[in-house]
Parts: structure tokens; sequence; C-alpha cells
């Protein structure tokens, strides 16, 4: 089936700065792609949509400018946290769906730790 | 506005026990309907899916039947194993966006 990887799988990071995750569609092109936010022991909450060649949308109550998506090309798709807290603090999730079907394939997430 | 609902967990069971993990939904229209599974250390994966009432979704022994009249999509297996360990979503899609709402999951341990 179709692969989506992440990178990095984990990172810590202080206070203040700003981590950038990168999702990839290995062997397929995905014009759409989805990022979550999963804390423990909880749901996956959908933060933003990711669309190439046009800006993210993004989910009621999410910071635009705190979370930067950018979808460079056909596959991979970057979620930048800038400005880091430990509130941030989480598990994040890419997916991509296949084209054609509603079926959605997912990253295996980040988890980002903020000190 | 849209919503899944699963039954609270931990689910804890004997090996070849009888399994039922219970999912209800709120949508307006027709949703298509998901069951995925989280193993540890992994991302998710789609177990089964359905995208239309009285449609029966199946993946290895596990089954979810669409049931409009009681918005219900409830996840089954006659005989778990301990490999079927996991974390449990049930998720629905009401749109072409492929956006995907989840249920808050449940924990399924399987003891030998």
């Amino acid at each position: 089936g179709a692969v989506v990887s992440q990178h990095p799988s984990w990172v810590i990071c202080k206070s203040g700065t700003s981590v950038k995750i990168e999702c990839r569609s290995l062997d397929f092109q995905a014009t759409t792609m989805f990022w979550y936010r999963q804390f423990p022991k909880q749901s996956l909450m959908l933060m933003a949509t990711s669309n190439e060649g046009s800006k993210a949308t993004y989910e009621q109550g999410v910071e635009k400018d705190k979370f930067l998506i950018n979808h460079a090309s056909l596959t991979l798709s970057t979620l930048t946290v800038t400005s880091a807290h430990p509130e941030d603090s989480s598990f994040y999730i890419c997916s991509a769906p296949s084209a054609g079907t509603d079926t959605q394939y997912f990253g295996p997430g980040t988890r980002l730790t903020v000190l | 506005g849209n919503s899944v609902t699963q039954m609270e967990g931990p689910v804890t069971l004997s090996e070849e026990a009888f399994l039922t993990i219970n999912c209800t939904y709120t949508a307006t229209g027709y949703p298509s309907l998901f069951w995925y599974v989280q193993y540890p250390g992994e991302g998710l994966q789609l177990l089964l899916k359905a995208t239309k009432a009285d449609d029966k979704g199946s993946n290895k022994g596990f089954e979810a039947t669409y049931r409009k009249e009681t918005t219900s999509f409830h996840l089954e297996k006659g005989s778990v194993q301990v490999s079927d360990s996991a974390v449990y979503f049930c998720a629905l899609s009401s749109s072409n966006t492929g956006k995907l709402i989840f249920g808050q999951g449940t924990t399924l341990q399987v003891k030998p």
C-alpha cells in the first residue's frame, strides 16, 4: 500500500525556537495532506489541510501564524511550529489521501517535546 | 457538527475472546465510516471501512456494519489474539474534502 513518512520521528527543542516537521508521500502524489495533533491518550484533532500550490486551510482555533504549513511539492508538506512553548509538546501526525479514493494514509508521527 | 463517540477503554480481554468496540456518530448527510488501528510505535492504519448504509466492512477477522438507523459502526471480532493489542479509532468523513473526524480511541489489551 501507499507509504507516508515523517521526519524527524522525535525532536526536543528549547522554548522559543522553531521546529520543522516534514511529511512525504513516498510512492504517490498528494495534492492535499492533513496535519493532526494527538495528545496522550486522546484522539487525533485535525489542525489544517495542506494544499499544494495554495494556502493551507486551518481548523477553527488553530493559530496559522504559529503553525506554518507549506506544501512545497506533490509529495512534500512541512509543518513549522514557530516560537514553540511547552504547551506545544504533542504528537504530530500527517496523512495523505490516495487519489480517487477516500482512504487516508498516515505517517508514523513526530513526537515534539518543548523544554 | 459532526462527531464520533467510542466506548471508553481500556478493554482487556483474554485470547480467543469475543470483541466489541462500540462507535456511534452524528453527521449530516451520508458519511463514510472507518476503523483505524494504531499498533504500539506505529502510525494509524486503515482497518476497514463502509461507505453507505448496511455496508459491512471486514478485514483480518474484524467486521463492522454501517447502521444508519442507529447511527452506529460497532467493531467486532470473534476471537482476538495477543497481536490485536492496539488502539482502535472510529472515524467518519462526511464530505469530499477528505477530512476525518475521529473518536477518542479505545485501547485493547489482549492477554495470553
